[in-house]
């Protein structure tokens, strides 16, 4: 069974600072998709980066990028020039390829960050 | 603000009423599916729709029932929850893309349930 893991429960960093948010993944699957969401205390869930097993580069999204290391099973992602407005809980989640029923995808989800952005 | 609307925003219930929470976009997406969060908890899946059809059912105990009553509306409704059953209840949305290739599951602000 696919399953993610955040190593990290929470990270503070100041204000305009880069920050890297650790997701390790672990499928035996050859076709996968590992996406970002972030989650602002209301509660909406914000889709923010999708990086797919078979694309060779690293996706970017604005300030958003994914360091994929497909050897190391890890897929980071990395916040450029941090805003106070990235405070929020971030999750990792990989799409398992067994239950692409006809076209829906279930994702499983990683336990989340709580990054917190210091003025 | 959200492509996927869901009311109420918040619900609090006791343990025998019967309630309703619903979902609703408009971007054309057949797959629509509602999860479950704990406080300082990952979303858990509940259920999944594919054209309208249920697809996934996470083993969900049939105090809560799903209808898709068409492409756009989800609907879950509730009946004698237990005080466990408070939670954020989340819906989303996505495209039915075919050859594994996949696009993100768009998701509204949820509803916070609380079971008196």
């Amino acid at each position: 069974a696919q399953k993610i893991t955040q190593t990290q429960p929470g990270m503070f960093v100041q204000e305009k600072e880069a920050v890297t948010l650790d997701c390790t993944y672990d499928t035996s699957d050859q076709s996968y998709g590992l996406f970002w969401y972030k989650q602002p205390s209301s509660g909406e869930m914000i889709f923010l980066i999708y990086q797919g097993s078979y694309d060779e580069q690293n996706a970017t999204e604005g300030r958003y990028s994914l360091n994929f290391q497909k050897a190391r099973k890890s897929a980071n992602l990395v916040i450029s020039a941090s805003q106070l407005g990235d405070s929020a809980m971030y999750f990792c989640a990989m799409r398992e390829a067994l239950h692409l029923i006809q076209g829906a995808q279930k994702l499983v989800f990683g336990q989340g960050t709580r990054l917190t952005i210091n003025p | 603000d959200t492509e996927v609307t869901q009311t109420p925003k918040h619900l609090v219930m006791g343990m025998t009423n019967k309630k309703s929470l619903k979902c609703e976009q408009h971007m054309g997406h057949r797959a629509m599916y509602w999860y479950k969060q704990k406080a300082k908890k990952p979303p858990e899946l509940m259920f999944v729709y594919s054209y309208e059809k249920l697809s996934i059912n996470e083993s969900v105990p049939s105090r809560f029932s799903p209808e898709c009553p068409n492409s756009s509306l989800l609907n879950l409704h509730l009946h004698a929850l237990q005080p466990e059953d408070s939670a954020l209840y989340l819906c989303a949305s996505s495209q039915i893309l075919q050859g594994g290739f996949s696009k993100p599951q768009h998701f509204g602000d949820g509803t916070r349930l609380s079971i008196l």
